[in-house]
Order: C-alpha cells, then structure tokens, then sequence
C-alpha cells in the first residue's frame, strides 16, 4: 500500500517570493509522483509528474518538483509566486494497481498567495 | 476547460434516496475514473472503467455502482443516501490506462445530502 504526506495544510506567502510545498510518500514498489492544482470550483489539473530518469521535473506556470529516493520526497516549487497561483495543491503517487495506475493523493496543501 | 463535462453541477437530496451523476470523457479518451472528494477523507478514487470495462476498483461502497456505456460516458449511481456522502465526485478521463498518459479531470459534482 502506499500513501501520501502533505506536511502543511496552509502556506501563505507573498507575492514574488519563492515557495516550496512539501511531499512524502511511502511505498513498497516503484511509484510514480504527481502534483496537481485545484483552483476554485474547478477540478484538478496535473501540474507535473515523475515518471522516470531525471529527478528534477518542470511542469507548467513555472513549477517544478524534485523527486528524492532516499528522502522519498516530492517537494514542489516556484521562485516568484503571483495571485493567481493561490489554489490548492495535490501531491499523488501510483503504482500499477489491477492493470490501471491509480493514483492516492495527499489531503492537500492550500497555498494562499498574498499581495 | 479540461474537454470533460459532468452533469449535474450541483444535486441536492434527501437520505435514503438514489441519485446518478454523468460524466463524458473527452473526445478519444476510454478511460474513466470516478473520485469523490470531502473534507473528512480528501480525494478518493472510487472506480475505474476503460472502454466499458471495470479495471478498478476502490474505495467504493456497495451502494455505490456505475458504468460506462458504449458511447463512452459514464454513470457513478448513489442509492441510499447517506449524510456522509455529501461530496464533490469527480471523473476524469485519459486516452488509456498507463500513466504516462494524463488524467483530465471534470469540473465536478456537488452533492449535497439532507
């Protein structure tokens, strides 16, 4: 079985200052990683994933995440936060469950950017 | 806009009663995934069905079924209606089951049970 940790519930920052969301997972196998955001009212939108090779994985809107194997984390980061990245956060890992990967994801991180 | 839809945005119900929730996978997708978010458990996938056929299956009750029809929609029915599942459901749907390929998600559907 695996599972996902997402150590903060909230972080507020400021607007153009860095952020770092943080990500354990525990796993017996190979995992895949994922972070997702979810605005308001809307549903989740893959950010970025960890498949294989390098560690270090960019997604979109300037995000990027790296996997570390030994720390079996996958903290998501930006270095200039604007408004419009407040939303909520998803850390997932998937394994191959029944022929289908299925993701379990983190309860969440609210990132709340201020002006 | 993700390309899927979900219909109803929001239901509203009263216990003991049954409900479906739709969904239509974007154009070309054969998979989809059911996923229920609350604020007790966070987001929990319920179920998947590729090209008609149930793949997964998780955290779902026996109250709980759903189906995806040849045209490729998919329906998640809720029978006795408890408190407790007062929710967001999700689907999602991607061009197949690896995980190389991206889940879209729908924008959702609020049931709220009274």
């Amino acid at each position: 079985a695996q599972s996902v940790t997402q150590l903060d519930s909230q972080v507020p920052v400021f607007e153009e200052a860095p952020v770092e969301l943080r990500c354990n997972y525990s796993s017996s196998v190979s995992v895949y990683l994922f972070w997702y955001v979810q605005y308001p009212n809307q549903g989740l939108q893959l950010l970025l994933k960890y498949l294989s090779g390098s560690t270090l994985v960019k997604g979109i809107n300037g995000f990027e995440a790296e996997f570390n194997k030994s720390q079996t984390s996958f903290h998501l980061r930006k270095p200039s936060v604007h408004i419009s990245d407040t939303a909520e956060y998803f850390c997932a890992v998937s394994d191959r469950t029944g022929g289908s990967y299925i993701p379990t994801f983190g309860r969440g991180t609210s990132l709340i950017v201020h002006p | 806009d993700s390309g899927v839809t979900q219909t109803p945005k929001h239901l509203i119900t009263a216990t003991g009663q049954r409900v479906t929730l739709r969904c239509s996978p974007r154009s070309g997708d054969l998979s989809v995934y059911w996923y229920q978010q609350s604020l007790d458990q966070g987001l929990q996938f319920l179920i998947h069905y590729y090209n008609g056929e149930e793949r997964a299956k998780g955290n779902i009750l026996e109250r709980f079924s759903a189906q995806q029809f040849p045209d490729l929609h998919s329906e998640l029915n809720l029978s006795s209606l408890e408190l407790g599942d007062s929710a967001l459901y999700f689907c999602a749907s991607s061009v197949e089951t690896r995980v190389i390929y991206e889940q879209y998600f729908g924008p959702g559907t609020r049931l709220t049970v009274t």
